[in-house]
């Protein structure tokens, strides 16, 4: 049983298309996060959801929008890919923010050519 | 802003050794201090969690501890393996806010 579920695993595209990625967890976690980790291995946050809301959102262009239909699922959509997109996406859940262990899903590397 | 830091980026060490990673961090006062593993095409998977108020904790072969005069926590693998060898990563935790993560130290055990 996969606690935290992310697909697709690869994705490559190009330039200027529009692609989305899905996570589902089925820990029962209030809180849920996606994470974005460049070609230096550095893991930044992009978005956290709490309950289904958006509760943070650094500073991430506005081709990225998220969306959190229930709480066991929270997905990326991407629009308009540009090259410095590519990196490897996690996506991640904990019980609430702070305090708390979070579990990552096993990440999507994403490659736009 | 906060800023985190790990100083070794990549760490070698003798099977059966004792292997330890520092973390420090500026600008923040965490509530907790977190230490996962992550291995190449993988997600990152906790470890262990400390509190400001604790100096040290345990779980089996790792040892943690959390120094917030100093600001640093120190990432202790004793009797290392080759199993052991990953990228380990520090994350500041402020009870309120999402894990800021340091960019992990590469440790290899070499048999």
């Amino acid at each position: 049983d996969t606690a935290v579920s992310q697909t697709p695993k690869y994705l490559v595209t190009q330039m200027g298309n529009d692609k989305s990625i899905k996570c589902e967890q089925n820990l029962g976690h209030d809180t849920m996060y996606w994470y974005k980790q460049d070609s230096k291995k550095f893991l930044k946050i992009m978005f956290s959801y709490n309950n289904k809301e958006l509760i943070i959102n650094e500073t991430v262009p506005n081709r990225f929008s998220p969306k959190s239909p229930d709480k066991a699922h929270l997905n990326l959509h991407i629009n308009s890919l540009e090259l410095g997109d590519s990196a490897v996406y996690f996506c991640a859940s904990s019980l609430g923010i702070g305090g708390t262990e979070a579990f990552f899903g096993q990440g999507t590397r994403l490659t736009v050519v | 802003s906060q800023k985190i830091e790990q100083n070794s980026e990549a760490l070698n060490i003798q099977e059966g050794k004792t292997a330890t990673l520092t973390c420090n961090y500026t600008n923040y006062s965490p509530a907790y201090l977190q230490w996962y593993r992550q291995d190449p095409g993988r997600g990152p998977v906790f470890l262990l969690l400390i509190r400001e108020n604790e100096k040290e904790k345990r779980k089996e072969r790792l040892k943690v501890t959390f120094d917030t005069t100093l600001k640093q926590s120190l990432f202790h693998i004793t009797a290392s393996q080759p199993a052991d060898s990953a990228t380990y990563l520090c994350a500041l935790d402020g009870g309120n806010t999402p894990l800021v993560f340091g960019k992990g130290t590469r440790l290899s055990v070499i048999a």
